[in-house]
């Protein structure tokens, strides 16, 4: 149990451009999802917090204008980088909790952004 | 500040040598650590949590332990394939919204 998809596993978009990603648990019901970024040889740096049908929080610093948190369902949340530049280039990784677990995450496998 | 620093960032190991990883934190609180293991290319896995001082959790090879400054986690007779980086997180008791503090992580290399 506890198994968390992401969708695109990479994506490569030009620069202007935006691109969704998605997240889902699979077999449970997320109370929250989080989002992350993550540099090569560096750990995680959590972008945002989301609840089902609240708006998301996001860290300092994140720009909440250009990675668009939405937050549909117990089941899905998306991540919209808009208008894409090779700066944002990186690796995503969501992780959902859900209700009981007393706060453990079980994270996605992570979604490789190109920004040529 | 809530705090984790993990110690060593790298590790080499020969098959069957058996060591630990160590996780400090500095934490208001301690509500959970949390230990990952990270493949390349891929999202953690969860391992273990561990909530108060004394408690331990094993699975497999791995055994997880917790004080009241840091875990251990200890890797008796490793093999090639638990070759990996493995994260330590703690949950603070000021935190409202479930969000962990991630240590840098520990690059684990086990050479057969």
């Amino acid at each position: 149990g506890a198994v968390v998809s992401q969708h695109p596993s990479w994506v490569i978009c030009k620069s202007g451009t935006s691109v969704k990603i998605e997240c889902r648990s699979l077999d449970f019901q997320a109370t929250t999802m989080f989002w992350y970024r993550q540099f090569p040889k560096q750990s995680l740096m959590l972008m945002a917090t989301s609840n089902e049908g609240s708006k998301a929080t996001y860290e300092q610093g994140v720009e909440k204008d250009k990675f668009l948190i939405n937050h549909a369902s117990l089941t899905l949340s998306t991540l919209t980088v808009t208008s894409a530049h090779p700066e944002d280039s990186s690796f995503y990784i969501c992780s959902a909790s859900r209700q009981g677990s007393a706060y453990e995450q079980y994270f996605g496998p992570g979604t490789r952004l190109t920004v040529t | 500040e809530d705090q984790v620093t993990q110690s060593p960032e790298a590790l080499r190991l020969q098959e069957g040598e058996s060591s630990s990883l160590n996780c400090s934190y500095t934490v208001s609180g301690l509500r959970g650590l949390f230990w990952y293991r990270q493949d390349p290319g891929k999202g953690p896995e969860f391992l273990f949590t561990l909530y108060s001082a004394g408690e331990e959790k094993e699975k497999e090879r791995l055994k997880a332990t917790l004080t009241k400054k840091e875990s251990f986690l200890h890797i008796t007779a490793p093999k090639p394939e638990d070759s990996a980086t493995y994260l330590c997180a703690v949950l603070s008791g000021s935190s409202n919204t479930g969000k962990l503090i991630f240590g840098q992580g520990t690059t684990l290399q086990v050479k057969p």
